[in-house]
């Protein structure tokens, strides 16, 4: 069965510093990849996505994220965190093989951020 | 276009009884899956719907049930309510090309379930 391990409960930066979220997987064969951020009280909303080619995949909000195969891991960035980044990060893989027969979204716990100003 | 749509957004219940919560997709998307969030579990699946069909469902028991009509707008039922269903149900629709989600995934707002 498919996991995603996000190992940061809860991440402290301060404003204009840099950022990475660590998300790791498990899965047989490479999965879809996504990144989503939750702020308080609302639904999910899609950062960036991973299908396939180009490793360094770039989303909303000046955020980035690394595919490395080896490490099994899809590494969220950001180069100087805004105070209105401070939500939730959600890492979600689902399955690329399967097509509409077997689609779910399996989600890490999430990093709660903070910003300090 | 629209997002995704969810009502009611809050709802309070009382164990034993029953609830229905609906799910209006984005115009055009055909897929649709429902997933309950809690402090302790997290995300989980619940099921997906292409079609008026359920194609996927997650580890729930039965009394989660579903259904989506032929306007692709879905609904999600619990019946016998306890207290552990007390959480954020969240939608969220997907475009589709042959029946495969080739799209990813957009989320609703939720409805916040409490069961008292």
């Amino acid at each position: 069965a498919q996991s995603v391990t996000q190992p940061d409960i809860h991440i402290t930066v301060s404003e204009g510093a840099s950022l990475e979220l660590r998300c790791n997987y498990s899965y047989g064969a490479t999965p879809y990849l996504f990144w989503y951020v939750q702020s308080p009280g609302q639904g999910l909303q899609l950062l960036l996505k991973y299908f396939s080619g180009d490793t360094l995949v770039q989303g909303i909000k000046g955020f980035e994220a690394e595919f490395k195969r080896s490490q099994s891991s899809f590494n969220l960035r950001k180069p100087s965190v805004h105070w209105s980044d401070a939500a939730e990060y959600f890492c979600a893989v689902a399955p690329s093989n399967s097509g509409g027969s077997n689609y779910k979204l399996t989600f890490g716990k999430g990093t709660l951020l903070t910003v300090n100003p | 276009k629209a997002g995704v749509t969810q009502t009611p957004r809050y709802l309070i219940k009382t164990r034993g009884q029953q609830v229905t919560l609906s799910c209006s997709p984005i115009s055009g998307h055909r897929s649709v899956s429902w997933y309950q969030q809690t402090p302790g579990q997290g995300l989980q699946f619940l099921f997906e719907y292409f079609s008026e069909t359920q194609r996927n469902k997650g580890n729930f028991p039965g009394r989660f049930s579903g259904r989506q009509f032929s306007n692709s707008r879905s609904e999600m039922n619990v019946s016998t309510l306890e207290l552990g269903d007390s959480a954020l149900y969240l939608c969220a629709s997907s475009l589709t090309s042959g029946g495969d989600i080739t799209y990813e995934q957009y989320f609703g707002p939720g409805t916040r379930l409490t069961v008292t």
